[in-house]
């Protein structure tokens, strides 16, 4: 089946710093990815929808220019934290639509900012 | 961002029980409904999907039912084990290359 490959898996960061989270597509190309924010025993929050080659469209709440997303390839989603605080510690979830193999989730990126 | 619920209830049953997990879905033009699996620290995990054409649809122990009349969808689980235990959501989309927003989710914890 199709995988997403997330990374970094764990990252803690000092406040006011930027941290880049990477989603990649392996054996299949995404063109439409899918960030989520997860925070302890809550369900997974949809923030924003990157398309391959254009904008992102974000989720009403979200910052856009605090949660900065690219999709600048078939393969490839990033989703940039700016200006990290305290209470953007959480669990963020990429995700895509592989087609024939439904959608598919990465494994999920721990983020702590100290 | 887009959510349903912010609680997380919880279910526990005994091993080798039948568990059915609720989940109520909001919007009506959903099209496309999937239930996911979630183990701590995890990205969710397919468990079985359904779409809005049919009202049942069953997977290796489990079986999804879907009422659209009062929007509601369920899992159960046959012969529960302990690896069962884990937070399962329902999610809905309203086709099935949308974006998927999730329910507020059910722990699910097997005593041996």
């Amino acid at each position: 089946g199709a995988v997403v490959s997330q990374h970094p898996s764990r990252v803690i960061c000092k406040s006011g710093t930027s941290v880049k989270i990477e989603c990649r597509s392996l054996d299949f190309q995404a063109t439409t990815m899918f960030w989520y924010r997860q925070f302890p025993k809550q369900s997974l929050m949809l923030m924003a929808t990157s398309n391959e080659g254009s904008k992102a469209t974000y989720e009403q709440g979200v910052e856009k220019d605090k949660f900065l997303i690219n999709h600048a390839s078939l393969t490839l989603s990033t989703l940039t934290v700016t200006s990290a605080h305290p209470e953007d510690s959480s669990f963020y979830i990429c995700s895509a639509w592989t087609g024939t193999w439904g959608y598919t989730f990465g494994s999920g990126t721990r983020l702590t900012v100290v | 961002g887009e959510s349903v619920g912010l609680h997380l209830p919880t279910l526990s049953v005994q091993e080798g029980d039948n568990s059915i997990i609720n989940c109520a879905y909001s919007n009506s033009a959903s099209d496309y409904f999937i239930w996911y699996k979630q183990e701590s620290g995890k990205g969710p995990q397919f468990i079985i999907d359904i779409r809005s054409n049919m009202d049942k649809r069953q997977g290796q122990r489990v079986t999804v039912l879907l009422n659209k009349t009062v929007k509601h969808l369920s899992l159960q689980i046959a012969a529960t084990q302990p690896g069962d235990s884990a937070v399962y959501f329902c999610a809905e989309t309203a086709a099935s290359y949308d974006k998927v927003i999730f329910g507020p989710g059910t722990s699910l914890s097997v005593i041996p």
